[in-house]
């Protein structure tokens, strides 16, 4: 069985600066892996997924998460953050037997970026 | 239009009433999902349906049943709802032979609270 640990539940930013969201996963086969992001009221929408081929995946605003298969881990990272990336934040694995289908979520980091 | 709904969006309900929520889709996918969300938990599969004839329990199913009336329409009902069952749950579809990803589709979600 698969597991996700993110590892910040919430993360505080000031405007322009850099954030790092940690995420990392335990599984005995490979894996696909996923960032979702849930603003307030939303449901979740994909931010990005790493599934084969390079390790560094990029979001169209300005997210990137690198897969890192040694250390099981697929940080979300972004150089400056804007207060409209305020929102929760949710990493997911699909482990082996692809035909199941079925996501594992971390528990989620609540990202507040203040002015 | 959205394509995945969900009906009602929220929903007030005592213990030991019997409740559906309804999600409905339009994007053609065989796949189709319920889930839970917890403050702190991230998102738990309830149920998970790969087509018509073909449904599955997920991780915490007790207490819950689902119908798949079509392809495009897959129902959770509680059939005697309590307290601990208060949560944001959401509907998502997938179709990775179609689509060739493993992404989920969500919709918006139902806050439901049992009193």
């Amino acid at each position: 069985a698969q597991s996700v640990t993110q590892l910040d539940s919430q993360v505080p930013v000031f405007e322009e600066a850099p954030v790092e969201l940690r995420c990392n996963y335990s599984s005995s086969v490979s894996v696909y892996l996923f960032w979702y992001v849930q603003y307030p009221n939303q449901g979740l929408q994909l931010l990005l997924k790493y599934l084969s081929g390079s390790t560094l995946v990029e979001s169209i605003n300005g997210f990137e998460a690198e897969f890192n298969k040694s250390q099981t881990s697929f940080h979300l990272r972004k150089p400056s953050v804007h207060i409209s990336d305020t929102a929760e934040y949710f990493c997911a694995v699909l482990a082996g037997g692809t035909s199941y289908g079925k996501l594992t979520f971390g528990q989620g980091t609540i990202l507040t970026v203040h002015p | 239009d959205a394509d995945v709904t969900q009906t009602p969006r929220n929903r007030i309900t005592k213990t030991g009433k019997r409740i559906m929520l309804e999600c409905s889709q339009t994007k053609g996918h065989d796949r189709m999902y319920w889930y839970r969300q917890d403050p702190g938990l991230g998102l738990r599969l309830i149920y998970y349906s790969f087509d018509v004839k073909d449904i599955n329990k997920g991780e915490i199913s007790d207490g819950y049943s689902v119908s798949r009336q079509a392809q495009a329409k897959f129902s959770l009902s509680l059939e005697s709802a309590i307290p601990n069952q208060t949560a944001l749950y959401f509907c998502a579809t997938s179709d990775p032979a179609a689509s060739g990803s493993y992404e989920q589709y969500f919709g918006p979600g139902t806050r439901l609270t049992v009193t």
